[in-house]
């Protein structure tokens, strides 16, 4: 079982539609979730951080985090055209460990 | 502040070449990274440091060098370029709460 599992998509919705983006990962010890947010041809940047299960909201943008379930989820409310990008999980233990990444949701917003 | 820098942005090798993709960071970051990324294959780790002089494997390390000399510098090094290694190359080090990573912009490798 891969560490952490997502949807590649690719996901094509109408401008204004609520988004959800999902991540699944095996192990337990994961602490650290973060989504990261690439558009074409650019370095993937942060979007949002969490630690721990529980909700984290920015803007338009809300993180849930499911431990029980090892379940993550980014929601993109009132979507936009310019919110068409690849959006990659990232999970991690902290410390000196490595991200784990998934490969990533590309996701299309049309006008 | 400029973040992660990488150089070249795009480059050709033909098969056997060798080069050396440069980065930089001006965070004062101790661990810095090196990623290749394929279509629709996510973020592979190549080699990462955790300081200067410090370096090790990660995923898919084969046909890379790496060295740390420096604190800001993390040059990764292509020996006998093969078409297998055709990818885009991201640099990112890590700073700041929870481990986040910042990202170079990437290099674009074509080996024909």
């Amino acid at each position: 079982q891969k560490e952490v599992e997502q949807d590649p998509g690719p996901l094509s919705v109408p401008e204004g539609a609520i988004v959800s983006l999902n991540c699944t990962y095996s192990n337990s010890a994961f602490q650290y979730f973060m989504w990261y947010r690439q558009y074409s041809r650019k370095g993937p940047e942060l979007l949002m951080y969490t630690y721990s299960s529980g909700n984290k909201e920015d803007g338009r943008f809300t993180a849930q985090v499911d431990k029980s379930s090892k379940y993550i989820s980014l929601f993109i409310r009132d979507s936009q055209p310019s919110d068409s990008a690849t959006y990659l999980c990232a999970i991690t233990q902290g410390g000196s460990e490595k991200l784990v990444f998934g490969k990533g949701t590309k996701l299309t917003v049309n006008p | 502040n400029a973040g992660v820098t990488q150089t070249p942005k795009f480059r050709i090798l033909k098969i056997g070449q060798s080069m050396t993709l440069q980065c930089t960071q001006d965070m004062n970051h101790n661990y810095m990274y090196w990623y290749r990324q394929d279509p629709g294959m996510g973020l592979k780790l190549i080699y990462y440091s955790v300081g200067a002089g410090i370096t090790d494997k990660g995923e898919v390390p084969n046909g890379y060098n790496v060295s740390r000399s420096t604190t800001e510098d993390f040059p990764l090094r292509l020996e006998l370029a093969a078409p297998s290694q055709t990818s885009v190359y991201f640099c990112a080090s890590t700073g700041g709460a929870g481990w986040t990573q910042y990202f170079g912009p990437g290099t674009r490798l074509l080996v024909l």
